[in-house]
């Protein structure tokens, strides 16, 4: 069966260190992965987008790898601060330009 | 740029009436729309697709004449949740995209949360 699966174990790392969350999934072959960030009671942000002929995105502190045979995407926040704090979402397409989400990770990032 | 916006942000009803949820793309023109519910700790589960002028596509599992949604303009989608019951609380979240392509970026709005009594 397909499956989008995020670690659902929260995430808590000490501020100005690197979070990595891992996005994995099975029996899709999407065309490109998002990430969203959504905070308590709000709808989710877009932040970034990865195609599946890229490798790498980078923007300010956020990468995102993607790895279409491992079938994993990896989302790095740099010097991390206490604002990122939130869930991360990630999203693929199977068709039709519709979404499909994991069910995120939450990140804590203490002072 | 790029905002959409829902109302209500909250609703409570009683068991057996009708809410409707209204979605709104301000600054740009969204030929295609979708509708989310989340349910606590859990993902977004997308209920349907609408496109502006036609009937809304559903997913399996969503029943359509409970959930009636309406993409009358390039700017409005609305949901309206029929003879609600408690099992329907949940969190209902729009996004709207400018195109049909599946690498459109999508809007979110801000969600509605939904409590039935």
């Amino acid at each position: 069966s397909q499956k989008i699966e995020q670690n659902s174990e929260a995430l808590n790392i000490q501020e100005g260190k690197t979070a990595t969350l891992t996005c994995n999934y099975t029996n899709y072959s999407p065309a490109y992965l998002q990430w969203y960030r959504q905070d308590p009671g709000r709808g989710p942000v877009f932040l970034l987008l990865i195609r599946e002929n890229e490798k790498e995105k980078r923007k300010e502190r956020l990468k995102v790898t993607f790895d279409t045979t491992l079938k994993q995407s990896l989302f790095h926040i740099t010097a991390s601060q206490p604002a990122d704090s939130a869930t991360y979402l990630c999203a693929l397409d199977p068709a039709g330009g519709k979404l499909i989400f994991g069910q995120g990770t939450e990140l804590s990032v203490k002072p | 740029g790029a905002v959409v916006s829902q109302h209500p942000s909250w609703v409570i009803c009683k068991s057996g009436t009708s809410v409707k949820i209204e979605c709104r793309s301000l600054d740009f023109q969204a030929t295609t729309m979708f509708w989310y519910r989340q349910f606590p700790k859990q993902s977004l589960m997308l209920m349907a697709t609408s496109n502006e002028g036609s009937k809304a596509t559903y997913e399996q599992g969503v029943e359509k004449d409970k959930f009636l949604i309406n993409h009358a303009s390039l700017t409005l989608s609305t949901l309206t949740v029929t003879s609600a019951h408690p099992e329907d609380s949940s969190f209902y979240i729009c996004s709207a995209t400018p195109g049909t392509s599946g690498l459109d970026t999508q809007y979110f709005g801000p969600g509605t949360r939904l409590t039935v009594l």
